[in-house]
């Protein structure tokens, strides 16, 4: 089973900030959390993925709360190409070895205009 | 361009048949995974290879079979033991290291 909860679904505003919650109360110390994203019938697409620290590039932000329990994965500037299904998801395994991906259903994300 | 191809990108396959799954990357990737999603699922864990010649069983593993001869290839092929074989099928890999996966566009099989 996924170690995340998610919403099922969002809505957000076109140019608004996009804030998608996850709660992993289970994580361990030595866990990562990443975050994807799958529009209609691709492949996922990789978005971020953080530690402790609060992590930022060209597609996301994202925090994570000081006791690692959820974080939040923000798009500053949500368009009309953003609406997708985003997976939030704790990497199995320690930092040195492969671990593998356990997706839950995710949100679904609708970006209207 | 670096990237994962999977072909191809419909199949058909009637009930009893073997059908195999190609997956080619040229990331130069050590691990590489198949999953399966079904409608409105998420994906679920068939196989992963983290070396050539070494494989491991997912949490789905049975129906299927895998090999890994080369770094850049590992196909899987869906015997006719899955009793539901239609779904979308995705290929990832990923480096050694922490990282993000890479995914593949999929292969939607169809049983008919």
């Amino acid at each position: 089973d996924a170690k995340t909860t998610q919403p099922p679904s969002m809505d957000c505003a076109e140019g608004r900030a996009a804030n998608l919650p996850c709660n992993h109360s289970t994580i361990s110390g030595n866990e990562y959390v990443y975050w994807y994203r799958q529009i209609h019938s691709q492949g996922p697409q990789y978005i971020i993925h953080g530690l402790k620290n609060n992590e930022t590039n060209e597609m996301a932000s994202l925090i994570i709360t000081e006791d690692r329990k959820s974080s939040t994965l923000i798009l500053p500037h949500a368009t009309l190409r953003d609406t997708a299904v985003y997976y939030c998801i704790v990497r199995v395994g320690d930092g040195g070895s492969q671990g593998n991906l356990i997706f839950g259903k995710g949100t679904k994300l609708s970006v209207k205009p | 361009d670096g990237g994962i191809t999977q072909s191809p990108k419909y199949l058909f396959r009637k009930e009893g048949q073997n059908v195999t799954l190609s997956c080619e990357q040229n990331l130069n990737h050590d691990a590489m995974y198949w999953y399966r999603q079904d409608p409105g699922q998420g994906l679920r864990l068939i196989y992963y290879s983290q070396i050539v010649n070494d494989f491991q069983k997912g949490d789905i593993a049975e129906g299927y079979s895998v090999s890994r001869e080369k770094k850049e290839s590992f196909p899987l092929t869906v015997t006719s033991a899955q009793k539901n074989p239609t779904a979308f099928y995705l290929c990832a890999s990923t480096p050694s290291w922490v990282g993000g996966y890479t995914f593949g566009s999929g292969t939607r099989l169809t049983v008919v």
